[in-house]
């Protein structure tokens, strides 16, 4: 078992592009969460999806925006990119309401 | 609106020291609560899951407590070694849309000296 893998491991963009990061699930899991860890800070709660609609959102503006494919994957886009985008985004699976497992992060550096 | 704090921010201990990391939360209906151990630039891996109907987790040399009225939770680390070095987050769980949602504390950094 692979567990969660995401991808790219790192990225470096400018302002006001856009950026889509990807995420597979552990083997069984049908839920996909999105988090955001800025330097220093601890991970915020983007948004979840689960068979494939947006089930839950945190506190993040409409630039951030997800899909979930049949095989359970999941893709972050952030459009219009700010200096402020710049983190660790961390993707987490679980089946049902049990325990999230996290992937290794996608680092990226908007300039 | 859930918060976390997790006290102290930062700590510095000799080897083999016994340590006690805190975690604090302000809303008292979770269903879980999670301690995890993140590497610099790295993923978490997940340390102890402390369900809401528990008192205590244990795995090695790491034990962890929960008191659900007060909203307290504490990591006992025992005999630290230099390889625990690492940044502690403790995450409450909450069921909410259907599904859970992990709410976190800024951290501990904790670092282990020889």
């Amino acid at each position: 078992d692979a567990g969660v893998t995401q991808s790219p491991t790192h990225l470096i963009k400018t302002r006001g592009q856009q950026v889509t990061l990807r995420c597979s699930p552990k083997s069984g899991h049908d839920t996909v969460s999105w988090y955001q860890q800025a330097l220093g800070q601890g991970p915020q709660f983007i948004f979840q999806y689960y068979e494939e609609e947006e089930r839950q959102r945190g506190n993040f503006p409409d630039r951030f925006s997800g899909h979930q494919f049949p095989n359970y994957s999941s893709e972050l886009n952030v459009n219009a990119l700010l200096l402020g985008d710049s983190a660790l985004y961390l993707c987490a699976s679980n089946w049902k309401a049990r325990e999230q497992f996290f992937g290794p992060g996608t680092r990226l550096t908007v300039l | 609106k859930q918060e976390v704090t997790q006290i102290p921010a930062a700590l510095s201990v000799p080897e083999g020291e016994n340590l006690v990391l805190n975690c604090s939360f302000t809303d008292s209906a979770i269903y879980n609560l999670q301690w995890f151990r993140q590497d610099p630039g790295k993923g978490l891996t997940s340390l102890l899951l402390i369900q809401s109907s528990q008192r205590e987790q244990t795995s090695g040399r790491l034990n962890a407590s929960l008191d659900k009225s007060s909203g307290r939770s504490t990591l006992y680390i025992a005999a630290s070694q230099p390889g625990d070095s690492a940044t502690y987050l403790c995450a409450v769980v909450i069921l909410t849309g259907g599904g859970n949602k992990l709410t976190f504390g800024t951290g501990t950094q904790l670092k282990v000296e020889l």
